[in-house]
């Protein structure tokens, strides 16, 4: 456990369907943020709230939508997505400041687009 | 931009041997932070250990430590007395220690899969 909660751990959806992957951090935090982990891909950072206010996009296609309503939840709101789309999503928390910004990670939501 | 490269991508080692995996990475700042982050079959991903990039001594969290050579801009991961819980994909990452930016950013290595065999 590491203080980081993620659901669905599993979701399987169709191209036209809308729905949304939530994150939840129980350390504290105000920094937070979504990654995507394709296979054989190193993880790529898609976005970032600090202090819930998006700081960082990392031109991600606008099938994904973010939104981080407090400081302890964040949510990826998904619609039209592509098979390619289908991957590990891991959420992650840390301080927005200070010299201990090290990251801790929720178990992810595996996503499977058909 | 900072890059992180881990040249290993799979090893393997026997129960209770000793294992070390290598990580370098590129920057031009002289302040910031490494570290091992663990990703089991689970996918959960683990901190292992942190190296603060100016203090000189090498970080130890109980079985893990490291071997940071800041000049070489290398920082490998000794696992010793290894597990079969070991098993898992490790992740180099490098953190700036820039104060202007909120939050954190990772640059991660492209993972090394380790297998401890029994």
């Amino acid at each position: 456990e590491t203080g980081v909660t993620q659901t669905p751990r599993h979701l399987v959806m169709g191209m036209t369907n809308k729905k949304s992957l939530k994150c939840e951090q129980h350390l504290g935090h105000n920094a937070m943020y979504w990654y995507k982990q394709s296979a054989k891909k190193p993880l790529e950072l898609m976005f970032v709230y600090s202090l819930e206010e998006r700081v960082e996009n990392n031109s991600v296609p606008s099938r994904f939508s973010p939104e981080c309503p407090n400081s302890s939840h964040l949510f990826l709101h998904l619609h039209t997505l592509q098979p390619e789309d289908s991957a590990l999503y891991l959420c992650a928390s840390s301080p927005s400041s200070g010299r201990q910004r090290e990251q801790y990670f929720g178990p992810g939501t595996r996503l499977t687009v058909t | 931009a900072q890059t992180v490269t881990q040249s290993q991508p799979e090893m393997s080692v026997q129960e209770a041997e000793t294992v070390t995996l290598s990580c370098t990475y590129d920057t031009s700042e002289n302040n910031y932070y490494l570290f091992w982050y663990k990703q089991p079959p689970s996918r959960q991903m683990i901190l292992v250990i942190r190296q603060e990039a100016y203090k000189q001594q090498n970080a130890t969290e109980n079985r893990f430590s490291v071997n940071f050579q800041k000049a070489a801009k290398s920082f490998s991961l000794k696992i010793s007395d290894s597990q079969l819980g070991d098993t898992a994909m490790y992740f180099c990452a490098f953190m700036s220690n820039s104060f202007q930016t909120s939050g954190s950013r990772l640059t991660f290595g492209e993972g090394t899969q380790l297998t401890v065999n029994p």
